[in-house]
């Protein structure tokens, strides 16, 4: 049962354009929803993340949205740089910030961000 | 700092065979993870532990073994390697547990990953 479903599986976004990853949820106890970035041989980096009782988040050219009712979030890459290639992951947590235990994270797909010149 | 090292980058072993995939951390988090990563499935959490002597079980322990000794240590122990248990594997830690709980700088921090085979 995938809990957290994510799509594109892959994207071409060409240089300065908008990068959009989109990220659905079933389980409405989530209460914290993190995007992770990693690149080819390399393990994930938290990139940016969002509580469900904000709207929107923008740190730097990322920017989540999030839909509570509609059970959705999205990751967009503004001015999208070769740079920025890499695997995105959005992901769901359980129990975040309850003291003397560490979040569940359930894990979308993967979405391939290719960025080209 | 080091950050959080993982040994060996590759193992192949056979069907039955057990191995331990070591992870390390100079950072003094307190708590540490492993996942595993299959293409298509994203990651998923397979132990994890909120300091030493304490461990608990994620999304998909069965066949791994974990422990935590000391702070700096969180090796993971297959017992009888299976090829379902092919991926890559990757050892995380944080300061809280909670990614970007204590501010932008409580991130999670993973390994480079350790890519197994099983034949």
């Amino acid at each position: 049962q995938q809990q957290v479903k994510q799509s594109p599986q892959s994207l071409i976004v060409q240089k300065g354009g908008i990068s959009i990853i989109n990220c659905a949820y079933e389980n409405t106890a989530f209460d914290y929803f993190p995007w992770y970035q990693q690149f080819p041989g390399k393990g994930p980096a938290l990139l940016i993340a969002i509580r469900p009782d904000v709207s929107e988040k923008k740190e730097g050219r990322f920017t989540i949205s999030f839909n509570k009712s509609a059970k959705q979030f999205s990751l967009h890459i503004m001015d999208s740089q070769p740079g920025d290639s890499a695997t995105y992951f959005c992901a769901a947590c359980l129990g975040f910030g309850m003291t003397g235990t560490a979040s569940k994270l359930t894990f979308g797909t993967g979405t391939r961000l290719q960025v080209t010149l | 700092n080091a950050g959080v090292t993982q040994t060996p980058k590759f193992q192949v072993l056979k069907t039955g065979q057990s191995m331990t995939l070591q992870c390390a951390q100079d950072m003094n988090h307190e708590y540490m993870s492993w996942y595993r990563q299959d293409p298509g499935m994203g990651l998923r959490l397979i132990h994890y532990s909120v300091g030493a002597g304490i461990t608990d079980q994620g999304e998909v322990p069965n066949g791994y073994n974990v422990s935590r000794s000391t702070t700096e240590d969180f090796p993971l122990r297959l017992l009888s390697a299976a090829p379902s248990q092919t991926s890559v594997y990757f050892c995380a830690s944080s300061y809280s547990g909670h990614p970007g709980l204590a501010g932008s700088s409580d991130t999670q921090y993973f390994g480079p990953g350790t890519r197994l085979t099983v034949l």
